[in-house]
Parts: C-alpha cells; structure tokens; sequence
C-alpha cells in the first residue's frame, strides 16, 4: 500500500517552454500533497504545500506563478515548472500524506528535468 | 538552531556491524518522527515512524525516541553493503502542517 506515482520520470526541454509533472496517489486518498526539489549531493527542499481544491502554500523563496501546483483531486496533484531555464534544472520529488500536516508522507520516485 | 540537525556523515561501519544514526529535534511538542531512506539518484522512501518514547523494532531497523533529550536515533542491525544510503529523520514543524527533515547522514556498509 501507500504508492504514489510521478509522471514523466525524466523530461528534457528547451529553455522558455513549460513542463507539467503530474503526482498520483495509487492506492489511497491524499488530503495534502507536498512537492520538494532537490538539486545535487544537497538536501531535499520543500517547495510547496497542496491541499485538495485548495490554493498551494508556498515556500518563502518559491516563486507561485513560476511553479504552478494544482491538486484537483484528491489522487491527483500537478506541478508546472513555467517558462523553464537551466537553473531550473533540478530532481523534483512529490509526496502525498492520507491525513496532512505531520502525517506520514509517501514519496513518489521523482522527476529529474534537464532545461538546456 | 535548526529544528532537524543530523551528522552528514559519511559514517562508515563494516558488513555485519550495528549502524547508528542519530537525529535531534527542537520542537519539544513534535510527536511523531520519521526515518527515511535515500538512494543516490532516487527519491525517499520511508523506513519506520515512532511516536512513543522507548524503541520500535522492524526487522532489522530500530527506532529509538527519547522525548526528554529531544533525540531520536535508528539502529540498522547486521548492515549490510545494501544499506549504503542516506537516512534522512523527519518530524514535524513549521506549525505542524508538515514535516521537517534533516539534511540527511549518508551511511556507507563497507565489505
């Protein structure tokens, strides 16, 4: 139990065009979804929080209209990483948690964008 | 003070000892701690929680909590070369409404 998919695993795009990484909760329903970023030999950084049909909770630093989160559903959350460039180039990881706030969160295996 | 602080390590202990991995947290009210493991190149994936004072076992993972000190340890039993990874310890903060991990201690099981 508690699987959460991502989906693409991997994605290469041009600088300026956008990407949508889209967060599943396979086989439970996630009340609040987190999407954290981590960039090499560094620690897992949380970007955003996310509660079904709710605005996400953004980080301080995090810009919200770069990184657009949708969590439509309570299965299903998006991240649109918009007019991407290089220094967006990152492992972004999702994670979904049945009950929010301190609950248990299940990790999705990551998306790792490459922006040329 | 960071409200997560682990060694980053590496720590490096042979096949077949004990592992010891060690976490302390600031929040005093937190109640419920997390351990995860990492892999290089691959996301989080959750070992044990615990949420009362004492030892929690699961095969050969356990998890100690002492809500007095403010320390949280795991212990990996007869490690193995498989469990080379970093173990990030999670509890939460920032108002409750989520978790607050470490930076993580990369353990390394050298043969």
């Amino acid at each position: 139990g508690a699987v959460v998919s991502q989906h693409p695993s991997r994605v290469i795009c041009k600088s300026g065009t956008s990407v949508k990484i889209e967060c599943r909760s396979l086989d439970f329903q996630a009340t609040t979804m987190f999407w954290y970023r981590q960039f090499p030999k560094q620690s897992l950084m949380l970007m955003a929080t996310s509660n079904e049909g709710s605005k996400a909770t953004y980080e301080q630093g995090v810009e919200k209209d770069k990184f657009l989160i949708n969590h439509a559903s309570l299965t299903l959350s998006t991240l649109t990483v918009t007019s991407a460039h290089p220094e967006d180039s990152s492992f972004y990881i999702c994670s979904a948690s049945q009950y929010g706030g301190a609950d248990t969160q299940y990790f999705g295996p990551g998306t790792r964008l490459t922006v040329l | 003070q960071k409200e997560v602080e682990q060694n980053s390590g590496p720590l490096s202990v042979p096949e077949g000892a004990i592992a010891s991995l060690n976490c302390t947290y600031s929040d005093r009210g937190s109640q419920s701690f997390f351990w995860y493991r990492q892999y290089s190149g691959k996301s989080p994936e959750l070992i044990m929680f615990i949420y009362s004072n004492g030892d929690k076992e699961d095969g050969r993972f356990t998890a100690q909590l002492n809500k007095a000190s403010q320390y949280v340890s795991l212990l990996i039993r007869d490690s193995q070369p498989s469990d080379s990874a970093t173990y990030l310890c999670a509890c939460p903060g920032g108002g409750g409404n989520k978790l607050t991990f470490g930076t993580g201690t990369q353990l390394k099981v050298e043969l």
